[in-house]
């Protein structure tokens, strides 16, 4: 089946330090790419749509210049938390859907645990 | 706006009995219906969708979800539930942007 790589899986560093978090699909072309983000009990967030070469698409009230996408590949996604600060702590995942996919399901990544200090 | 709602924050299910976590949905037009499934500290895993067809849906691990057009409701069941089913389960909705509309998520425990 569809595999989605997210990388890494926790991060800690300290306040001010800008954090990228990749996501790969590992065995399909991936156009659309979403991140989310999870607060502890509670559902996913989206905050933005990636598209393959053109900008992201950000869901009300997600900074686009704190929270940097860049999808340069069909196989590639990256997120950026610039000047991460305590309150950026969260649970982030991407997600990644088939070119071809039409109707089929989102495929996620195992998340990515950001601590910021 | 499309939207999924699950009344429930937690089910506790003993091992063996049947199991079901409850989803209704309100959408426009005809729906894309999901479940998910999360373990801890992971992504989501895709349970089963319903595009079309059958009302019954089959998906992995033994479940199965029902929609229900006059209920406007999509539950998601299994005949014997398994004490690895406790996980953190969203209902879910495609709106008419592709984009995923997540319930709050339903916590089932499962009582050995």
């Amino acid at each position: 089946g569809a595999v989605v790589s997210q990388h890494p899986s926790r991060v800690i560093c300290k306040s001010g330090t800008s954090v990228k978090i990749e996501c790969r699909s590992l065995d399909f072309q991936a156009t659309t790419m979403f991140w989310y983000r999870q607060f502890p009990k509670q559902s996913l967030m989206l905050m933005a749509t990636s598209n393959e070469g053109s900008k992201a698409t950000y869901e009300q009230g997600v900074e686009k210049d704190k929270f940097l996408i860049n999808h340069a590949s069909l196989t590639l996604s990256t997120l950026t938390v610039t000047s991460a600060h305590p309150e950026d702590s969260s649970f982030y995942i991407c997600s990644a859907r088939a070119a071809e996919a039409g109707r089929q399901p989102q495929h996620f990544g195992d998340g990515t645990r950001l601590s910021i200090l | 706006a499309q939207s999924v709602a699950q009344p429930e924050d937690q089910v506790n299910v003993a091992e063996g009995n049947p199991l079901t976590v409850k989803c209704t949905y309100s959408v426009s037009g005809n729906p894309y219906l999901f479940w998910y499934v999360q373990y801890p500290n992971r992504g989501l895993q895709f349970l089963l969708k319903y595009i079309t067809g059958d009302n019954l849906v089959k998906g992995s691990y033994g479940f199965e979800a029902e929609f229900n057009k006059s209920q406007t409701s999509f539950h998601l069941k299994k005949p014997s539930a398994l004490v690895s089913d406790s996980a953190l389960y969203f209902c879910a909705v495609r709106d008419r942007d592709d984009k995923i509309i997540f319930g709050k998520g339903t916590r089932l425990h499962i009582l050995p």
